[in-house]
């Protein structure tokens, strides 16, 4: 398997919600990203697991809260998000932690923040 | 601080004719640098990378640390090569992080 496979592809949800996005990769790499990208803008980077731990936020909100339960998993649990937050959410992974090498990209999840 | 410059927002040209997308990068160490590409409704992938130094899809990119650039060519474009392009830099500095471009959308017209 030579994807990074993200869940669910489309998401709405209101501003008091609570929902998670799910990342999974097998290709044993052991750098894990986050991304967020707005329409027509390049991916911004949110955080990085490098070896199942944070290595790197971006001073994200708290209302991101990334979670790595394994080596193959990267979760993104949303709360209390608000209208702006709508956006393309990437997950990537690579098999290079540091320097930064080729990141594999998911297809992104879909948010919508009503 | 790192940075990657693509001058073009937007680029338009023939099917057939040449084609170069621009990269400055902003780096005062060994730099290592990519070129990403998204087509329409398909995921952000990688279209080379400069110490492979290889042709993908007709395209090359030479590192040029003097100007430091890493222009993306290619001789005859295609409709097909319509997408967005990003350059991206990776510094031996110690870190994870990928420095993005803004991109630049190429639009190839029949």
């Amino acid at each position: 398997d030579t994807e990074v496979t993200q869940t669910p592809k489309h998401l709405v949800m209101g501003m008091t919600n609570k929902k998670s996005l799910k990342c999974e990769q097998h290709m044993g790499h052991r750098a894990m990203y986050w991304y967020k990208q707005k329409a027509k803008k390049p991916p911004e980077l949110m955080f990085v697991y490098s070896y199942e731990k944070l290595s790197i936020n971006e001073s994200v909100p708290s209302r991101f809260s990334p979670e790595c339960p394994n080596s193959s998993l990267l979760n993104l649990h949303l709360h209390a998000l608000q209208p702006e937050d709508s956006a393309l959410y990437l997950c990537a992974s690579s098999p290079r932690t540091i320097p930064a090498g080729e990141l594999f990209f998911g297809e992104g999840s879909r948010l919508t923040v009503l | 601080a790192q940075r990657v410059t693509q001058p073009e927002k937007l680029l338009s040209v023939f099917k057939g004719a040449p084609v170069e997308l621009k990269c400055n990068y902003s780096y005062s160490g060994s730099p290592e640098l990519f070129w990403y590409v998204q087509y329409s409704r398909q995921r952000l992938q990688l279209l080379l990378r400069h110490i492979s130094r290889e042709s993908i899809k007709g395209f090359t990119a030479d590192l040029n640390k003097g100007e430091t650039s890493f222009h993306l060519k290619k001789p005859f474009a295609q409709e097909e090569d319509s997408a967005m392009y990003y350059c991206a830099l990776s510094t031996q500095g110690g870190s994870e992080k990928l420095v993005f471009g803004k991109g630049t959308k190429l639009t190839v017209n029949p």
